[in-house]
This record gives structure tokens, sequence and C-alpha cells, in this order.
């Protein structure tokens, strides 16, 4: 069974650019979060969609958008790019029930921006 | 609001037991979970427990949790230079539903031979 896909593994932007990373969960997972994870904050949720909806929102900047395809393949995006995004933004699969317990993380878009 | 606290390092040497400890202050914590960090990797779940157990067991990996006290703890027996990482507690509450998870600051355990 393969695991969680995100693409690309790293990507170098510059400031004022934008930026679309993508997350392909786990057969069969509705559920897709999104993480920053940065040296000095440490890992922060940025969002979370199961079904084509956005389910839960962390205290972004509205730069920061996603959205949920049919087949639960989810995208981010960050518009007019910041020094402070270049970070390890992490995707997490789940099946999305209430009773769920497990979510798996992919191995990370690594940004840098300059 | 959730906040989870670690300790930022630990070093133990190879066969010894390596003890990790969380405390969170999120008071409806339903799950709590333990992940592990390799250099340049994504999070690897290690394992969890539900709120009300205090105890859970998975090969190596023990886990307690102090639900009056919002301690939770994960004991590695008989720790191996491959576990040298970051460890990461989590914890998953009912504000704003879903699957959010708020995680701590990381400890980094290094096991030296």
């Amino acid at each position: 069974k393969a695991g969680v896909t995100q693409t690309p593994r790293y990507l170098i932007k510059t400031r004022g650019q934008q930026v679309t990373l993508s997350c392909s969960p786990i057969s069969g997972h509705r559920s897709v979060s999104w993480y920053q994870q940065t040296p000095g904050q440490g890992l922060q949720f940025l969002f979370e969609y199961f079904s084509e909806t956005q389910r839960n929102k962390g205290n972004f900047p509205g730069r920061f958008s996603g959205r949920q395809f049919s087949n639960s393949r989810s995208e981010m995006n960050v518009s007019t790019l910041e020094l402070g995004d270049s970070a390890l933004y992490l995707c997490a699969s789940s099946l999305g029930g209430t009773g769920e317990t497990e979510a798996f993380f992919g191995q990370g878009t690594r940004l840098t921006v300059v | 609001g959730e906040d989870v606290e670690q300790s930022l390092f630990l070093s133990v040497r190879e066969g010894d037991s390596s003890v990790i400890n969380c405390t969170y202050t999120d008071s409806s914590s339903t799950y709590l979970y333990w992940y592990k960090q390799e250099p340049g990797a994504g999070l690897q779940l290690l394992t969890y427990i539900f709120s009300n157990m205090d105890m859970k067991q998975d090969q190596r990996l023990t886990v307690l949790l102090n639900k009056k006290d919002k301690h939770l703890s994960l004991r590695i027996a008989d720790t191996q230079t491959g576990d040298s990482a970051i460890y990461f507690c989590a914890e998953r509450g009912l504000t704003g539903g879903g699957n959010k998870l708020t995680f701590g600051t990381g400890t980094q355990l290094k096991v030296e031979l």
C-alpha cells in the first residue's frame, strides 16, 4: 500500500512569487491536513480538508490556502512569498472519521524562499 | 488554548532505557501520539494512546499517561543507535473537531555507544 506522497520534495522560490504544493493521501483516506515545520515555531497546523471541504483551520494569514479534489488529493498554495515562509511543509493523511486515530505523514516539501 | 511542552535533549547509552516526557494543557484531549522524525524525513507514527487509558505497551515502546497531571511519557527499552532522532508528542483535542494535532517542541534523542 503506497504511503503519503508529497511533491515536489524541494523548491526554491523568490520573495513575492507564489507556490503550489501537492499531497496524495493513502488510498481510501479522505482527510488531508497540512503542517508547517520551522526551527523557530516547530510544527504548526495550517488546515485540514475532508471530502473536499475545509474542516479546520490554523492561525495563518490568508496568503496560505488549500483545496482538495474529489480523489482526495490536496494542494496548498502560498501567495506573495516571504522569507519567513521557508519551511518544511508536511501533509498528513487519515481516514477522517470521528473515531479515527491515526494520521500518517508524507516526507514533506522543503520550501526555500530567497 | 492547547500547548504541549517537551524537554529539548536527551542523551542515553546504547542498551539503556530512554524516557521522553511531555506535558499538555488541553483537558479535552482525546488521543495522544508519539512521532519520530529522522533527519530530512517526515514524521513516523510510533504509537498513540486514548485518553481513558493509563498505559500502552508496543514491543520496546511503553506509553504512560497521567491524565490528572496532563503528563505523557514514552519509554524506549534497550535503546539502539537507530533510535537517534527527534521525538514529538502530539495531542488531538475536541476543539474544532477534525484531525488537528498540536505538537510539542520535540525532544532530540542521542544514543551513544
